[in-house]
């Protein structure tokens, strides 16, 4: 069965970055028949896309976010990360990772979520 | 303000049947699939419908996805206590070039 499990600092300071990481078990992130992706929900409100990206490296990101946001790849750990520039206060959220898969047409879906991790920007 | 367009709120009694809207543009669920994701309090989605009426395995034949044209609807027959949650419809943008979201629907079961 495959898990996400996203692990970073709780508590970040204004200005700084967050950093985050997801560890994939389970299944291999260097598959071709998936992409990977990071997803942000703030206290009470709903879902935002951050970003995916690909084995290979090939990113997307969310166009609101893109000046700030790198995700990055590594295989040999089987791990993908997120870093943030210069957050505020409107970047806390709870932070999910998850896998994309696409169905017999192509088409993507998000179908496996890591259980989440909370992230507070506060001085 | 979310670029898919759904009912803040809606509810029902046990047994009933209920539906949840979705409403999108052309760039999005008018040319890519939508998929409906159920959140519990404090968990995580769990994927509910993925390419427009398609269940996972494990989920129950009461939950249906549907689309027409730039909106698409969950619809929740039989509706039980624990079907109480946080729904969220999603799909591609080709405009935007990501992926995007309703606002949510959360469903109260009366």
């Amino acid at each position: 069965q495959l898990q996400l499990q996203e692990s970073g600092p709780g508590l970040v300071k204004p200005s700084e970055t967050l950093s985050l990481t997801c560890t994939v078990s389970g299944g291999s992130i260097s598959s071709s028949s998936y992409y990977w992706g990071w997803i942000r929900q703030p206290p009470g409100k709903g879902l935002e896309w951050i970003g995916t990206i690909y084995y290979s490296g090939s990113t997307y990101y969310n166009p609101s976010l893109k000046s700030r946001v790198t995700i990055s790849i590594d295989t040999s750990k089987n791990q993908f990360s997120l870093k943030l520039t210069s957050v505020t206060a409107a970047d806390t959220a709870v932070y999910y990772c998850a896998r994309v898969s696409y169905d017999s047409d192509g088409y993507y879906f998000i179908d496996y979520w890591g259980q989440g991790t909370l992230v507070t920007v506060s001085s | 303000q979310s670029v898919l367009t759904q009912p803040p709120s809606a509810s029902g009694t046990p047994g009933q049947r209920v539906s949840i809207s979705c409403s999108g543009s052309s760039s999005n669920i008018g040319s890519n699939t939508v998929n409906w994701y159920q959140q519990l309090p404090g968990t995580a989605p769990k994927l509910l419908i993925y390419s427009n009426n398609q269940r996972p395995s494990g989920v129950p034949d009461r939950f249906s996805g549907s689309k027409s044209g730039t909106s698409a609807s969950l619809a929740i027959s039989g509706l039980q206590s624990e079907d109480e949650a946080d729904y969220y419809c999603a799909t591609w943008d080709d405009s935007l070039n990501g992926w995007v979201f309703g606002g949510g629907t959360r469903l109260t079961v009366l």
